[in-house]
């Protein structure tokens, strides 16, 4: 199976701020990576597909990157609806994995 | 509007059955692969299985795998997950989710770009 690997697990930071995010696969997964947000009680939503295609709707704040089997999500000018929890995930192979998360907070 | 809306969730004992459903509208149902994907509160997401669009090709997760079976009508735009032998260890949110498939001149991948809202299972004594 491939590892989704997602680095920090929590991050705290303020409005205005710019983070990263990253989430780095155990083998090549091409670009069938996507990221998502989600907020308590919520379900998932797409941010970024095939590694750095922005979702229709998405705020452009939001961008993706991969440089091999490395990928980040950058936000920038961080705004107080993007404190969340963020998911890496890999769609090349079966089974399906996700990152572990990563929980973005308010400093 | 596009969307999935999942229900049959519930509180069922340990080695009972439960049927969940996904209904879609707003899309053309028959064209796309679907997904459940789980969530126990408070953790991660979990890729649980895949159904193609013709249902010609199905996907589980060893954790489930000979227990749960996944089937879609698309002439009712459903998507089904049937749940056997449920263990206490499968209590979660399930999600239904559309596989968007992307494809251009540079790149290409896939997504789950339309989500429910969840369904609550509970597998307790």
């Amino acid at each position: 199976d491939i590892q989704l690997t997602q680095s920090p697990s929590f991050l705290s930071a303020s409005v205005g701020d710019r983070v990263t995010i990253t989430c780095r696969a155990n083998q090549d997964i091409s670009s069938y990576l996507a990221w998502y947000q989600q907020k308590p009680g919520k379900a998932p939503r797409l941010l970024i597909y095939a590694a750095s295609t922005l979702q229709s709707g998405v705020p452009s704040r939001f961008s993706g990157r991969r440089s091999g089997t490395e990928f980040t999500l950058t936000i920038n000018n961080l705004q107080p609806d993007d404190f969340a929890t963020f998911y890496c995930q890999q769609l090349n192979n079966y089974p399906q994995t996700f990152g572990q998360g990563t929980k973005l907070e308010l400093k | 509007e596009v969307q999935l809306v999942e229900s049959g969730g519930g509180l069922v004992k340990p080695g009972g059955s439960l049927r969940l459903s996904c209904e879609a509208s707003g899309f053309s149902f028959s064209t796309y692969s679907m997904n459940w994907v789980r969530q126990v509160p408070g953790k991660g997401l979990e890729w649980v299985s895949s159904i193609s669009s013709t249902s010609r090709f199905i996907q589980y997760a060893d954790s489930v795998k000979g227990r749960f079976t996944i089937s879609r009508d698309n002439t009712k735009n459903s998507l089904f997950l049937q749940m056997n032998s449920l263990r206490a260890e499968d209590t979660a949110v399930y999600y239904c989710a559309r596989i968007l498939v992307y494809m251009s001149s540079t790149t290409s991948g896939s997504a789950l770009d339309i989500w429910g809202q969840g369904t609550m299972v509970t597998v307790s004594s």
